[in-house]
């Protein structure tokens, strides 16, 4: 049992590439999430899926798209990165969206040139 | 809107002594409230959580928090401090009504230090 599980651990772009954030979760959860962590921040949700075949925005959502591709996976999508998105992005899943705890997964550290 | 406040930064304390971490919070609705701890190069691990109910909330690793209303807070403490438990400490919250439903609020973090 796994968790939640992300890909890549670092990466680092230059500014217009693309590239995609992997999540994977073996819980059998219902909702997943994508978060953004800054310095002094935060965690600021960019998107979330409540449940497959859902999607919806969160705070912080432009220039960034979303796949909830099944039940386990929820991929994060940068079309054309900026030196803005450098971050720490964590996935999250939770049984429900509703009161349940959040689990989450190492993080992604994203640098763009 | 809905917001989280941690007023402190960082926090120092020796070991053996209690130490509390403050939060407050905005909602429109009923606050569903959490705290997380996030260690070096690590996701973010779950302490525990207010839904309903009493308003002492005791979690994971010997900590508790307090839901006060009237205060809107939700202050983090432990009786006795560890070395260990020296981390970035995140509260979070969620509106249980109204539009923004689904959506978590998490506050910029408090980094605590226990000196032995």
């Amino acid at each position: 049992n796994a968790g939640v599980t992300q890909t890549p651990k670092f990466q680092v772009l230059k500014t217009g590439q693309s590239m995609t954030l992997q999540c994977a979760q073996d819980m059998n959860h219902n909702s997943m999430y994508w978060y953004r962590q800054d310095p002094g921040m935060g965690l600021r949700l960019i998107y979330y899926s409540a449940s497959e075949g859902t999607t919806d925005k969160g705070e912080v959502p432009n220039g960034y798209n979303v796949s909830r591709l099944n039940k386990r996976e929820f991929s994060l999508r940068l079309e054309s990165a900026a030196p803005s998105q450098t971050s720490v992005y964590f996935c999250a899943s939770s049984e429900y969206i509703g009161t349940d705890t959040q689990y989450f997964g190492p993080g992604t550290r994203l640098t763009v040139l | 809107a809905q917001s989280v406040a941690q007023p402190e930064d960082q926090v120092n304390v020796a070991e053996g002594n209690p130490l509390t971490v403050k939060c407050t919070y905005s909602v429109s609705g009923n606050p569903y409230l959490f705290w997380y701890v996030q260690y070096p190069n690590r996701g973010l691990q779950f302490l525990l959580k207010y839904i309903t109910g009493d308003n002492l909330v005791k979690g994971s690793y010997g900590f508790e928090a307090e839901f006060n209303k009237s205060q809107t807070s939700f202050h983090l403490k432990k009786p006795s401090a560890l070395v260990s438990d020296s981390a970035l400490y995140f509260c979070a919250v969620r509106d249980g009504t109204g539009h923004n439903f689904n959506k978590f609020y998490f506050g910029s973090g408090t980094k605590l230090n226990v000196k032995p």
